[in-house]
């Protein structure tokens, strides 16, 4: 299974403001993930990612908002843009194996205040 | 239709007892149904995973049962221990690697 690293691991932020969290993969792989969890809640697909192509954003979720980079097969970055306390959440990348499943990364918790 | 409905919410159960979580679902295009833990301050660790041409998957002390009929899957943990105390979170998809995952059944395991 791949090793997925992320920062930050966690990180308090002023309302009106942009995080930038950044998914390291330890080896390369066709696609990534990136997830929300708000807090004790299930986990939302924001989009998928892959490399050399623009983001897929599921309902609800907007480039504008959450932008995101895939600029190599190991890595790729989710900006949370213009912060509410709403935002407020883990952000988890994942990536996929050869069988259908995926790996997660430990998580970026975000606080907005 | 793409919903996964996952009960109990949370789960009490005394050391060696078993632990049993359920999922349905509603979709019969899905044909992936993995389980996932979460400790606190961890991302999900993929635990066990069935596709639907088998009814039942064992590794170690967890199984997944699952009824295609009753568009339902189950996840047993034997001999349950204070290290299972966790989050666990079911989930499907359908050909893609788009998962839906159900809320989540927090479990604590008294010692």
């Amino acid at each position: 299974s791949a090793v997925i690293s992320q920062k930050p691991s966690r990180d308090i932020c002023q309302r009106g403001t942009s995080l930038t969290i950044q998914c390291q993969v330890d080896s390369q792989v066709t696609m990534m993930f990136w997830y929300r969890q708000q807090p004790g809640q299930s986990l939302t697909l924001i989009a998928t990612a892959n490399q050399g192509s623009e983001a897929t954003y599921e309902s609800g979720f907007v480039i504008d908002k959450f932008p995101i980079s895939r600029p190599n097969l190991t890595f790729s970055t989710l900006t949370v843009s213009n912060m509410s306390p709403e935002d407020s959440s883990i952000y988890l990348c994942s990536t996929n194996g050869a069988y259908n499943e995926q790996f997660f990364g430990p998580g970026t918790r975000l606080t907005v205040l | 239709q793409q919903q996964v409905k996952q009960s109990p919410q949370s789960l009490i159960v005394q050391k060696g007892g078993i632990s049993i979580i359920n999922c349905a679902y509603e979709n019969t295009a899905f044909d992936y149904f993995p389980w996932y833990q979460q400790f606190p301050g961890k991302g999900p660790a993929l635990l066990i995973a069935i596709r639907p041409d088998v009814s039942e998957k064992k590794e170690g002390r967890f199984t997944i049962s699952f009824n295609k009929s009753a568009k339902q899957f189950s996840l047993h943990i034997m001999d349950s221990q204070p290290g299972d105390s966790a989050t666990y979170f079911c989930a499907a998809s359908s050909g893609t690697y788009k998962y839906i995952f159900g809320t989540g059944t927090r479990l604590k395991v008294l010692a």
